[in-house]
């Protein structure tokens, strides 16, 4: 079936710091990929998406590339700030006439100021 | 526009017991897929309901029940209440009638502590 693999956390940075989440997928069809991220004590909240190969999602800085070739979508970005703490999932649906979001254990990630 | 509400956002209940959570999709929605959440864990899926049908089910038992209205909101019924059924239970909404390759958009989860 299908899943997603994530980067295991925690991961701990300073402000202004480089971060990347490694995530890669195994799916039968042709899924969307999903970022989502959870602050403390919240729901999911929708950070970026991308619906086909070579497709960049991008929000609020910071950007995903869907890599079909190496069942990729690392998200990343290039200046973090002490708000961008949380728990980001990856996840993916199974493209057309597939619903259900298949998630990542997810990886926790905490900036310093 | 009125995003995702769930209720309520924090329960308590015994072992043996029975649980009704509820949730109110985003304006627009007309399906509804349940989550759980074990601490620590990413969300597994529980189904989604379309149309008021169940439209798909992820691994659960059938103690796990739901029912969609007609104005799309939805219910999430548990029995007989296990203590690993202690989670947060996520509630989203999405527009495309479960078709995929569509955004679902989350509420805020209702916490469940089953003792």
């Amino acid at each position: 079936g299908d899943s997603v693999t994530q980067m295991e956390g925690p991961v701990t940075l300073s402000e202004e710091a480089f971060l990347t989440i490694n995530c890669t997928y195994t799916a039968t069809g042709y899924p969307s990929l999903f970022w989502y991220v959870q602050y403390p004590g919240e729901g999911l909240q929708l950070l970026l998406k991308a619906t086909k190969a070579d497709d960049k999602g991008s929000n609020k800085g910071f950007e995903a590339t869907y890599r079909k070739e190496t069942t990729s979508f690392h998200l990343e970005k290039g200046s973090v700030q002490v708000s961008d703490s949380a728990v980001y999932f990856c996840a993916l649906d199974g493209g057309s006439n597939d619903y259900k979001l298949s998630f990542g254990a997810g990886t926790t990630v905490t900036v310093r100021a | 526009e009125t995003g995702v509400t769930q209720s309520p956002t924090h329960l308590i209940k015994t072992r043996g017991q029975q649980v009704t959570l509820r949730c109110s999709s985003q304006s627009g929605h007309n399906t509804v897929s349940w989550y759980q959440q074990a601490l620590g864990q990413g969300p597994q899926f529980i189904f989604q309901y379309y149309r008021e049908e169940e439209n798909g089910r992820g691994n659960f038992p059938p103690r796990f029940s739901g029912l969609q209205f007609p104005n799309y909101s939805s219910e999430l019924n548990v029995n007989a209440l296990e203590l690993d059924d202690s989670a947060l239970y996520l509630c989203a909404s999405s527009s495309g009638g479960g078709l995929g390759q569509e955004t679902q958009y989350f509420g805020p989860g209702t916490r469940l502590l089953v003792l």
